[in-house]
Formats: structure tokens, sequence, C-alpha cells
């Protein structure tokens, strides 16, 4: 049981360029999420999802899309890279969405833009 | 909207003294608070999580939080701090919106243990 997984570990990407981070989780839970650490700064939402075919927008969704083809798999999409997109990005994920529930994250992805 | 206040950005302790770290919450309904830690290079990993119920909440690694509704704090303590503990560590509330649980966190402390 690997738990959350998330790759790359470290990118450099210059300014326009695309990526996609990816994330899968083999826990079987429904939602997922994504978060940017900035330096000095608490995790902020990005994107999450409820399920398969289905994602919502969360606190800082600009420049971002994302897509949930499967369970497993919840990538995050830059399509025109910006400085102020570096930063640190988790995914997580949890089994089920009432307030108790604990989020379970991944390493992290750091992403250098230039 | 809700908000989290940790006012400590950086601490540091000797390894065997107690700590705690504060955490202040802003949310108009009852709490669901958590605290996480993050090991250099790390994800988060929860420590301890309040939902309802005693105010003293035991978690992993010998660490205890406190919910103390009239002064809106869940602060963190360890009696004995291990050099294992440097980290950082950040406190969250959980918010259920109707369709998803959302998690909003504070800044963070850094903790640095000298020996």
């Amino acid at each position: 049981n690997a738990g959350v997984t998330q790759t790359p570990k470290f990118r450099i990407l210059k300014i326009g360029q695309s990526m996609t981070l990816q994330c899968t989780q083999d826990m079987n839970h429904n939602y997922m999420y994504w978060y940017r650490q900035d330096p000095g700064m608490g995790l902020k939402l990005i994107y999450y999802s409820v399920g398969a075919g289905i994602t919502d927008k969360g606190e800082v969704p600009n420049g971002y899309n994302v897509s949930r083809s499967t369970t497993e798999d919840f990538p995050l999409r830059l399509e025109l890279a910006a400085p102020s997109q570096t930063s640190v990005y988790f995914c997580a994920s949890s089994y089920s969405i009432v307030d108790q529930e604990t989020q379970y994250f991944g390493p992290g992805t750091r992403l250098l833009v230039l | 909207a809700q908000s989290v206040t940790q006012p400590d950005i950086h601490i540091t302790v000797s390894e065997g003294a107690s700590l705690e770290l504060r955490c202040n919450y802003s949310y108009g309904a009852t709490p669901y608070l958590f605290w996480y830690v993050q090991s250099p290079g790390q994800g988060l990993q929860l420590l301890l999580k309040y939902f309802s119920g005693d105010t003293l909440v035991q978690g992993i690694k010998g660490f205890e939080a406190e919910f103390k509704r009239s002064q809106s704090s869940f602060n963190l303590r360890k009696p004995s701090v291990h050099w294992s503990d440097a980290a950082e560590y950040f406190c969250a509330v959980g918010v259920y919106t109707g369709t998803a649980s959302k998690l909003t966190f504070g800044t963070g402390t850094r903790l640095q243990v000298t020996l």
C-alpha cells in the first residue's frame, strides 16, 4: 500500500511551457485534492474531485486544469507556466467528504518556473 | 470564511524540554481541527484531529492538543521533545461545503530542536 504518490519530485520549467503533475492513490479513495504551498504560507486548495469525472475549483484555480478519468489518478496540468506558479504542489486524498475525514498527502512536487 | 492563525513562525527548544505550538481559528460553526507535521522533503502527516467530545486529544508520536472554544484555540503540546520532532507543523480547520471537505491551513510553525 503506497498511499499517495506524486511524480515528478522536482521540475524546472521555462515560462510558457506546459507540464502535467501526476498523482495516484491506491487506497480506493473517492475524493482527491491538489494544493500548492508557497514559502511561508499554508497550503491553498487548487482543485478537488469528488469522484471519477467530477472536478471543481478550489481557492486558487487560475492557470491550472485537472481531470479525473479513474478513481486512482488525478493529474494537474499547467498549460502556460508562469513564475507565479513556482511552488510545491501536494496531492491528497480522502475516503469521504465529511469534515472529520482525514486527508492523506503525497510527498509533493517542487516546481520552479524560470 | 474560516481562517487559521499560527502566531509563531519559528520556535527553538532543547531536546527533552516541553513544547507548545499555538493555533487560533476563526469559524462560525463547530470546528473540525487538525494538526499535521511536515518533515523536510516530505508530505504532510496527520498528528491528531478533533471533532467532538473530549477536548484533550491524543495523537501520534506523543503529541496532544487541547481544544478551547472560549479562546478559539487548538494548541499542540508535547511534554518532552525529541530531536526527530524537528519539522514544520500546520494547524488546519476542516469545513464541509456540501460537496467536499476542504482544509484551511495556517502558515505553519517551524520547530528547531537543539541537542
